[in-house]
């Protein structure tokens, strides 16, 4: 099955700063890559997803890449606020079983004003 | 509603008892999803629905988990003889369809201690 690795386990940035959270996959049949952001006690929210036949997909200050050949794909958060203080999520799908997901272990980002 | 519903938001239940968890996607999604995280990890998915059937419940880790939806809409995920490791929060997602990867919109969790 699907094997999903996410780095760092933590992230500190200083305000303005950008942050880049990296992910790898095991399945090369995956085809549908979103992002997860979970603040304390709440639920995953979807902010960006990119699927397999994108290398780039951006979204204001957000932006994924994705790399199918050495099956990676990265979040880039670029001039970080203090409310970008949050967990975030990986995760890949292989289309043909639906829309289910395979997390990474998160990363607890922490934007300092 | 406007997004997924789960109840109760918080479950307490003594080791050996029987627990069921509520669902209720967003209308006219077909695709319903269970998952549990524990503390500090991702989500780890549980079983999939298409309509009223179980497309995918290899995720269920054993015979006392098992989850319906008899109507193609609300869903129940039932845990019998509860152990302390079941202790988690347990997610429903749903999405508008399965297939090509639409977006999965996820409720609040039902927090269940087992204690």
């Amino acid at each position: 099955g699907e094997n999903v690795e996410q780095h760092p386990s933590t992230l500190s940035v200083q305000e303005g700063d950008s942050a880049v959270i990296k992910c790898t996959y095991s399945d090369s049949a995956s085809n549908y890559f979103p992002w997860y952001k979970q603040e304390l006690g709440k639920r995953p929210q979807l902010i960006i997803d990119i699927r397999s036949n994108v290398g780039e997909k951006k979204d204001q200050r957000i932006a994924v890449t994705l790399n199918k050949t050495a099956k990676h794909f990265s979040l880039h958060i670029t001039e970080t606020q203090p409310e970008d203080s949050a967990v975030y999520f990986c995760a890949a799908s292989i289309g043909a079983a639906g829309n289910k997901l395979t997390f990474g272990g998160g990363t607890r980002v922490l934007v300092k004003p | 509603g406007a997004g997924v519903s789960q109840t109760p938001s918080n479950k307490v239940t003594e080791k050996g008892k029987y627990v069921e968890l509520r669902c209720d996607p967003i209308s006219g999604h077909t695709a319903l999803y269970w998952y549990r995280q524990s503390l500090g990890q991702g989500p780890e998915f549980l079983i999939y629905f298409q309509g009223t059937g179980a497309a995918d419940d290899s995720g269920l880790p054993n015979d006392r988990f098992f989850a319906v939806r008899p109507e193609g809409s609300v869903s129940t995920l039932k845990i019998q003889r509860t152990e302390r490791g079941d202790s988690a929060v347990y997610l429903c997602a749903s999405s508008l369809t399965g297939i090509l990867s639409t977006e999965a919109f996820f409720g609040q969790g039902t927090r269940l201690t087992v204690v």
